[in-house]
């Protein structure tokens, strides 16, 4: 039962552009959304996060914006820099099973030049 | 200040071996989750540990079972191992039980064969 969905496997955009990245979720308890940055060979490493009382967070050159109403979320960089180049991972976690992260399959992010 | 660390990096067992995988979270976290990741999956929640108890688990069979020490690091452990459980295994650190954002170890590579 996969509740948290990244449909996009790869992604491929040019230096110095945007990268959207999108994730859905099906469970409404879902309070708290997270994204994860994986290079190879190295676990995730947390990236931004937005609580579903918000609908914007940004983080320099991050940005995660949450549509509640269609259980909807994504995450821009603006601009893209090679060394974003990674797997994303999309993350839902319910405020009943604080600490169960729910884990997206992942975006393969590839920046070039 | 030591990320989370996890040994060993690689293993490969027989199917119906045992393994013991170890974890040893961020300085000054106290909490400890487990994930399992297939190829081209997200991770999956196993379980987490707070104050030596298991305090959530996934959808994992009882071969799973997992201990914290007083030092806060932490075993995983596979009975009976399957093929099916090739993987790599994620270990996370929080501070506390609602501490929503985890810090990830490199992981452990396990190869049934």
């Amino acid at each position: 039962d996969q509740q948290v969905k990244q449909n996009s496997p790869s992604l491929s955009v040019q230096e110095g552009r945007i990268s959207i990245l999108n994730c859905d979720y099906t469970n409404s308890m879902f309070d708290y959304f997270l994204w994860y940055k994986k290079y190879p060979a190295e676990g995730p490493t947390f990236l931004i996060s937005i609580s579903s009382i918000k609908d914007k967070n940004e983080d320099g050159r991050f940005t995660v914006f949450l549509n509640k109403s269609a259980k909807h979320l994504s995450l821009h960089i603006v601009p893209s820099q090679p060394g974003d180049s990674a797997v994303y991972f999309c993350a839902a976690s319910a405020s009943d099973s604080w600490g169960k992260l729910q884990f997206g399959a992942g975006t393969q992010v590839v920046v070039t030049p | 200040d030591a990320g989370v660390t996890q040994s060993p990096t690689h293993l490969i067992k027989t199917r119906g071996q045992q393994v013991t995988l170890r974890c040893s979270p961020k300085s000054g976290h106290d909490t400890v989750s487990w994930y399992q990741q297939a190829l081209g999956q997200g991770p999956q929640f196993i379980f987490q540990y707070y104050e030596e108890e298991e305090r959530q688990r996934g959808n994992f069979p009882d071969r799973f079972s997992g201990h914290q020490f007083p030092n806060y690091s932490s075993e995983l452990n596979v009975n009976a191992l399957l093929l099916g459980d090739s993987a790599l295994y994620l270990c996370a650190s929080s501070a506390g039980l609602v501490d929503y954002e985890q810090y990830f170890g490199p992981g452990t590579r396990l190869t049934v064969t």
